[in-house]
Order: C-alpha cells, then structure tokens, then sequence
C-alpha cells in the first residue's frame, strides 16, 4: 500500500516552460486536492477534486490547471513557469472531503 | 486569508516537558484537525474534533475545541526529540475544503 505517491520529487524550470506534476493514490479515496507550501507559511490550495469527474479553484488557482484524470490520478499542469511558481507542491486524499487527508511526501519545484 | 492561526509560532521546550500550542480560527466549522510535518515531508494527519466534541485524546496528544471562543489547543505530554516538527491545524470551510494555519515549529531539544 503505497499511499499517495508524487512525481517528479524534484524539478528545475525555465521561466516560460511548461510542466505536469503527478499524483496518484492507492486508498480508493474519492477526494484530491493539490497545495503549494512556501517558507514560512501554512499549505495553500491551489485546485481540488471532490470526486472523480469534478475539480474545483482552491485559493490560490491563477497559473495551474488540473485533471481528475481517473480515481486514483489527479495531475497538476503549470502552463508557462514563473518564479513566483517556486514552491513545494503536496498533493494529497481523503475518502470524502470532511475527512482526514492523507498527503505525498511533496514535489521541490524550483523556476529560474 | 488563513482561517486558522497557530500561536505560538515557535516553541522551543526540553525533552519530558509538555507543549502546548493554540490554535484560533473565523468562522463555523464542522471539523478541526491537527498535523504534522517533520522537516522536508509531507503532513501526517494526528487528530480530528468535530465541532461538538470538547476534548480528544490520542495517545501523548490531548486536543480541546472552544467553539464559543473559536480556538483549539494542542497539548503533546512527556515530549520527546522525535516530536521536532511543524504542527498545522485545519479547519474546513465551505466545500469541506481544509484551510491551514500557518504552523508552530516546535523544537524539543534531548
């Protein structure tokens, strides 16, 4: 049982390209959510799924797009990469949204 | 703006203390979670207290909800070195979205 797994752990981008974080989950939770965490302050949330076939803007959506690719599978696109985009990116699940959520071990995207 | 605020932001106790951290949110909620974060992982969910629960225990952790003043404690007994780490709580708004405060790092030294 794997949890909820992430990919790439590590990423360096270019100003203006473009990239997808991955995220899958093995807990057959029907919630997703994707948050970026940056020094010193608490997790913001960028986008969510409550169940498979719906995504919804968290607080902090402007630059990312998702996909509630299947159950399990929930990606994170960043269109055109700014630096203001540096940040660790958690994805995480929960079997609905009132739930305990259960979180990846984070993607450390740095944009150059 | 963050729903729940943590205080202390930094705690810093000897090994057998006890540590206590605050948690003080807005508005109505359903549910209030703790977690934490052990540096450069990610969250591991602790505990949760529904909006009518007063107190919960767990283990060292013993959380209290005051729903009149809208804050919560987080009390971590006997602590230990392994318990170095950021503590969040959460409280969900509309949608059953988390919000999270912005932590205590708590640095419990042997």
């Amino acid at each position: 049982n794997a949890g909820v797994t992430q990919t790439p752990k590590f990423q360096v981008l270019k100003t203006g390209q473009s990239m997808t974080l991955q995220c899958a989950q093995d807990m057959n939770h029907n919630s997703m959510y994707w948050y970026r965490q940056d020094p010193g302050m608490g997790l913001r949330l960028i986008y969510y799924s409550a169940s498979e076939g719906t995504t919804d803007k968290g607080e902090v959506p402007n630059g990312y797009n998702v996909s509630r690719l299947n159950k399990r599978e929930f990606s994170l696109r960043l269109e055109s990469a700014a630096p203001s985009q540096t940040s660790v990116y958690f994805c995480a699940s929960s079997a609905l949204t009132y739930n305990e959520q259960f979180f990846g071990p984070g993607t450390r995207l740095t944009v150059l | 703006s963050q729903q729940g605020e943590e205080d202390p932001q930094a705690l810093s106790i000897q090994e057998g203390e006890n540590a206590t951290m605050n948690c003080s949110y807005k508005t109505s909620i359903n549910n209030l979670q703790w977690y934490r974060q052990n540096s450069g992982r990610g969250l591991v969910h602790l505990i949760l207290i529904r909006s009518n629960e007063r107190e919960k225990h767990s283990g060292r952790l013993r959380v209290t909800l005051d729903t009149s003043k809208k804050s919560s404690s987080l009390l971590i007994t006997a602590s230990r070195a392994a318990d170095t780490a950021s503590y969040f709580c959460a409280t969900d708004a509309a949608g059953g979205k988390l919000i999270f405060g912005q932590g205590t790092e708590l640095s419990v030294k042997p």
